[in-house]
């Protein structure tokens, strides 16, 4: 089946320590997403790729960076992660115009210590 | 600031019908409305979209007014496993921005 899988299911950091969280797809979506959901909170956009054009959202921390080396895989950098950072995040793909909706993954989950 | 706007939570019996109404501040003419399904710890899932008027599918209907400012997700017969955060995003320019969402909580 086509989907979006995300590595690790459960990742555990150090207080400061570079952390990537990875997603791939196989519905050849042009657009990948990057959300983050803290507890009891809504997800969170952090920034998406249209292809290989980055879009950084304006409240996006520069401590989370991104990369998408090809159409499939997309990459989460966190750089010095804080305990604020422990949370759920969340990869996404759509077609252009995320007219059918958004695919999503079933999220890693963060915990800094 | 474009948003929806949800209730925050629901409760309703198993066995019953149940409709959730989001309004839609400053939606797009070409903007088509769309409800996810989120489960903890789980991402949310893609339900049903649509433009106007009203459309059906396997899990849900969804009811459209003619002004399209907002919206009703209409979940038929509801069971214990429909208990779940469900969202009708804003959506912007290749993006999607979730609001609070409603909780639905079922009961036995």
């Amino acid at each position: 089946d086509a989907m979006v899988i995300q590595n690790p299911r459960y990742q555990v950091t150090q207080f400061g320590k570079p952390v990537t969280l990875s997603c791939s797809q196989t519905l050849n979506h042009n657009v990948m997403y990057w959300y983050q959901q803290k507890s009891s909170q809504a997800p969170k956009l952090l920034f998406h790729y249209y292809d290989k054009d980055f879009n950084n959202e304006a409240d996006t921390p520069d401590n989370f960076q991104s990369r998408r080396p090809n159409t499939s895989f997309c990459f989460l950098d966190i750089r010095s992660p804080g305990l604020g950072d422990a949370a759920m995040y969340l990869c996404a793909t759509s077609r252009v115009g995320g007219r059918n909706g958004y695919t999503f993954g079933s999220g890693t989950r963060l915990t800094v210590v | 600031l474009a948003k929806t706007t949800q209730p925050i939570s629901m409760d309703s019996y198993e066995g019953q019908e149940v409709n959730i109404t989001c309004s839609h501040n400053n939606i797009a003419t070409n903007d088509y409305i769309t409800w996810y399904q989120q489960f903890p710890s789980q991402g949310p899932r893609f339900i049903i979209q649509g433009y106007k008027t009203k459309v059906t599918n396997e899990v849900a209907s969804l009811f459209i007014p003619a002004d399209r400012k907002s919206s009703t997700l209409s979940l038929p017969r509801v069971s214990l496993s429909d208990t779940a955060v469900y969202y009708c995003p804003y959506r912007g320019y290749q993006k999607v921005t979730f609001g609070t969402g409603t909780k639905l909580q079922v009961i036995p």
